[in-house]
């Protein structure tokens, strides 16, 4: 079945450091991809998301683009801030199963000062 | 107002109690989602509902079960809780259109049980 891999957190940086979460997955077809970010104490929230092939999402500062020759969808920025801190989840729809989320298990990322 | 919000925030209980986590979304979605949340685990699906009547079975479901009392509220239930039900829940909505698969979370709601 479809399946989704992210890093092993936790990933600790300092303030302006370049961050990468790297996911990759497994799926038939192509399915739409998303991260989702949970700050301390509340629910997950989109992120960005992309929908086919090439495609970049980007919100925030952060970037994804949707590589299907590696089947990978890294999350990336530039330059990182303390209010970054939280956990960042990786997702793909299954299409083959009433579209429902297949989740990674999430990288924890603590920016120092 | 949040859109999909989620009660209690925060409950203790003791093994055996019947315990409700109630959620209620403002947004319109017909789809509704029950998650749990543990550390090194992810988010595993407990039950899902697509409308009022249809009720599906998650990757998790034993020990739990679940009420769909209109397309605004979705209520999971522990009939006799369990310490290893120790954990944070999460409801989450997505509209059924086609061309969106976004979910969308309530705050949680952190459930022990001792």
């Amino acid at each position: 079945g479809d399946s989704v891999t992210q890093m092993e957190g936790p990933v600790t940086l300092s303030e302006e450091a370049f961050l990468t979460i790297n996911c990759t997955y497994t799926a038939t077809g192509y399915p739409s991809l998303f991260w989702y970010v949970q700050y301390p104490g509340e629910g997950l929230q989109l992120l960005l998301k992309a929908t086919k092939a090439d495609d970049k999402g980007s919100n925030k500062g952060f970037e994804a683009t949707y590589r299907k020759e590696t089947t990978s969808f890294h999350l990336e920025k530039g330059s990182v801030q303390v209010s970054d801190s939280a956990v960042y989840f990786c997702a793909l729809v299954d299409a083959g199963n009433n579209r429902k989320l297949i989740w990674g298990l999430g990288t924890s990322l603590a920016v120092n000062p | 107002d949040a859109d999909v919000t989620q009660t209690p925030r925060n409950r203790i209980t003791k093994t055996g109690k019947r315990i409700m986590l109630e959620c209620s979304q403002t947004k319109g979605h017909d789809r509704m989602y029950w998650y749990r949340q543990d550390p090194g685990l992810g988010l595993r699906l407990i039950y899902y509902s697509f409308d009022v009547k249809d009720i599906n079975k998650g990757e998790i479901s034993d020990g739990y079960s679940v009420s769909r009392q209109a397309q605004a509220k979705f209520s999971l239930s522990l009939e006799s809780a369990i310490p290893n039900q120790t954990a944070l829940y999460f409801c989450a909505t997505q509209w059924a259109g086609a061309g969106t698969d976004t979910q969308y979370f309530g705050p949680g709601t952190r459930l022990t049980v001792l």
